[in-house]
């Protein structure tokens, strides 16, 4: 497609269960990043994939929080065992990947509330 | 975390005038980005400027680099209401991938 697209636009969930949050990057794009934003802060960095693998995955929070991207262009992160403080906009870009060159495309978010 | 401080958290100026944002980073880099975001959700990527330049114009934004004191200001000339926004910048750090945001200027552009 045209552009970043990111599955739910909004999800609701009930603390301690699982979800799975989806990204399509722009085709052709080798590097996507998953971001976290909290309301009125900047969006922190979760981790940053390079073709299959996560090159960079320093801002998980935790153990409950994993990303994947088997075939390089899809990736979905995925929530175990979700606490209200999961509660963000979850972001996520993509990049050709040519490092300094580049300014990011980015979806528009999937809103997740925890009750 | 966060990379930085911006200044100021919040602007709010008259269709017209000019609007200038600054941005302070920690590290090192190998370019810094501005990017604007509506209503909370994605980002859009404004400008890029790398660390060897001084200054980088795109319509009506002008971005000003000064690594000696590692901050960056966003000129937005002639301000328009659909500029009402928050603005963010972000920097990639040497000898990493990821951006690193600071934590946003709010501008209101009042008609």
């Amino acid at each position: 497609g045209a552009g970043v697209s990111q599955t739910p636009s909004n999800k609701v969930t009930e603390k301690g269960k699982y979800v799975e949050l989806r990204c399509d990057p722009i085709s052709g794009h080798t590097a996507l990043y998953w971001y976290r934003q909290s309301l009125g802060q900047g969006p922190e960095f979760l981790i940053y994939f390079q073709g299959t693998g996560a090159a960079d995955d320093s801002g998980l929070p935790n153990d409950r929080f994993f990303a994947v991207r088997p075939e390089g262009s899809v990736s979905t992160l995925k929530i175990q065992r979700t606490e209200r403080g999961d509660s963000a906009v979850y972001l996520c870009a993509s990049s050709l990947g040519r490092g300094v060159l580049d300014g990011y495309t980015f979806g528009s978010g999937t809103r997740l509330t925890v009750v | 975390s966060q990379q930085g401080e911006e200044d100021p958290q919040a602007l709010s100026i008259q269709e017209g005038e000019n609007a200038t944002m600054n941005c302070s980073y920690k590290t090192s880099i190998n370019n810094l980005q501005w990017y604007r975001q509506n209503s909370g959700r994605g980002l859009v990527h404004l400008i890029l400027i790398r660390s060897n330049e001084r200054e980088k114009h795109s319509g009506r934004l002008r971005v000003t680099l000064d690594t000696s004191k590692k901050s960056s200001s966003l000129l937005i000339t002639a301000s328009r209401a659909a500029d009402t926004a928050s603005y963010f910048c972000a920097t990639v750090e040497q000898g990493a991938q990821k951006l690193v945001f600071g934590q946003g200027t709010r501008l209101t552009i009042n008609p």
